[in-house]
């Protein structure tokens, strides 16, 4: 079956400017992660959703970062006024979801260039 | 909080020699342990996880890791290295006594594996 999607794989912004990304989770999958992972660093929670639950925001770096999810499956991640720091790779995962510690299933990714 | 340290960034190893990718951890709880790896322009793929049960965990492509509360570590280990296990590999941790979904994972180990 498809696996998770992300799109654009790259984009390249200038600074000041938002930007939005998309993911699509495998269907069926209940959570939903994102994550930033810079040049050389490891991979920065960002937010997950589970269900119809209120999300885990605790990882957004700022508030001009948020993020939704429509309908229990498509998920955007909104940089507002994006500044050169945000540049780095954003990745998302998805995994079935409820109590259970299922391994989580990653996108490509989308390659944000902030110049 | 929960946190993941992976002290090497780097290991180098001999084709055919054992190699080991070392993580240690932190929860308030009990984990769930997972390693991830990321291959050259590839997306991150799941290995093992520990949830209960027995210390050794075995994964894919002939990769274990053991489980150590004590010393609260989770390394990943493999009998005999090749050169295609070259790649950056993750350690991840979640917190079971939370009951949430948040991930958190390591900064990364680069393997490099010498013919």
């Amino acid at each position: 079956g498809a696996g998770v999607s992300q799109s654009p794989s790259n984009k390249v912004t200038e600074k000041g400017k938002d930007v939005e990304l998309r993911c699509d989770p495998i269907s069926g999958h209940t959570a939903l992660y994102w994550y930033r992972q810079s040049l050389g660093q490891g991979l920065e929670f960002l937010i997950y959703f589970q269900g119809n639950s209120a999300p885990d925001k605790s990882g957004l770096p700022s508030d001009r970062f948020s993020a939704e999810r429509t309908g229990g499956s498509v998920s955007t991640l909104t940089i507002q006024r994006t500044q050169q720091e945000d540049s780095a790779v954003y990745l998302c995962a998805s995994t079935p979801g409820g109590g259970e510690p299922y391994e989580q299933y990653f996108g490509p990714g989308t390659r944000l260039t902030v110049t | 909080a929960q946190s993941v340290a992976q002290p090497e960034d780097q290991v180098n190893v001999a084709e055919g020699n054992p190699l080991t990718v070392k993580c240690t951890y932190s929860v308030s709880g009990n984990p769930y342990l997972f390693w991830y790896v990321q291959y050259p322009n590839r997306g991150l793929q799941f290995l093992l996880k520990y949830i209960t049960g027995d210390n050794l965990v075995k994964g894919s492509y002939g990769f274990e890791a053991e489980f150590n509360k004590s010393q609260t570590s989770f390394h990943l280990k493999k009998p005999s290295a090749l050169v295609s296990d070259s790649a950056l590999y993750f350690c991840a941790v979640r917190d079971s006594s939370t009951g949430g979904f948040k991930t958190i994972f390591g900064a990364g180990t680069r393997l490099f594996v010498k013919a």
